[in-house]
């Protein structure tokens, strides 16, 4: 049992490159989300769903974009990154919406140069 | 606007003493208080959560306290030991938002 599991780990990448991050949980769990985490932000949610084949904005949202294809599998894109999207991304799934624990996958920290 | 402030931001406490982290909110619609415990490399995981009915949770070592009057509460570690050094970041929500903290790193020397 993996539990949410990012991929990858460590990413770098040149101002105006496009790349996806993934996300993949094994608990069957109906919520998924993504946050970023910048030192002195905390955590920052930048989108969520609630399900297979829906998405949501969170606080952060521009510059981000999401799919949910697969109930277990939750991916971030960044179309054209910019240096301020340096920073740590988790994503977390969870049975219910917030009013239940959410588990965190480990992170992937991404450098935008 | 920040919507769950978070003090200190960073602690040292020696072991065997006690540990204490501070949040405020702002959204009374807020009914769902987790607190979350991350190591260094790792995502964060849920340690303690309280709802509103409640004044105080303890689990452990670890306690929490509401006051919900005053839209505040805290996460009390008790016996601190080495092994609790990493940051702590509270959160608050309802049905539509969850706000975390900015996080207290937290070092217990031995």
């Amino acid at each position: 049992n993996a539990g949410v599991t990012q991929t990858p780990k460590f990413r770098v990448l040149k101002t105006g490159q496009s790349m996806t991050l993934l996300c993949a949980q094994d608990m069957n769990h109906e919520y998924m989300y993504w946050y970023r985490q910048d030192p002195g932000m905390g955590l920052r949610l930048i989108h969520y769903s609630v399900g297979e084949g829906t998405t949501a904005k969170g606080e952060v949202p521009d510059g981000y974009n999401v799919s949910r294809l697969k109930k277990q599998n939750f991916l971030l894109g960044l179309e054209s990154a910019a240096p301020s999207q340096t920073s740590v991304y988790f994503c977390a799934s969870s049975f219910g919406r917030n009013n239940q624990p959410q588990h965190f996958g480990d992170g992937t920290r991404l450098s935008i140069l | 606007q920040q919507q769950v402030k978070q003090s200190p931001q960073s602690l040292i406490v020696q072991k065997g003493g006690i540990s204490i982290i501070n949040c405020a909110y702002e959204n009374t619609a807020f009914d769902y208080f987790p607190w979350y415990q991350q190591f260094p490399g790792k995502g964060p995981a849920l340690l303690i959560a309280i709802r509103p009915d409640v004044s105080e949770k303890k689990e452990g070592r670890f306690t929490i306290s509401f006051n919900k009057s005053a839209k505040q509460f805290s996460l009390h570690i008790m016996d601190s030991q080495p092994g609790d050094s990493a940051t702590y970041f509270c959160a608050a929500s309802d049905n539509n938002d969850m706000r975390f903290g900015a996080g207290t790193r937290l070092t217990v020397k031995p």
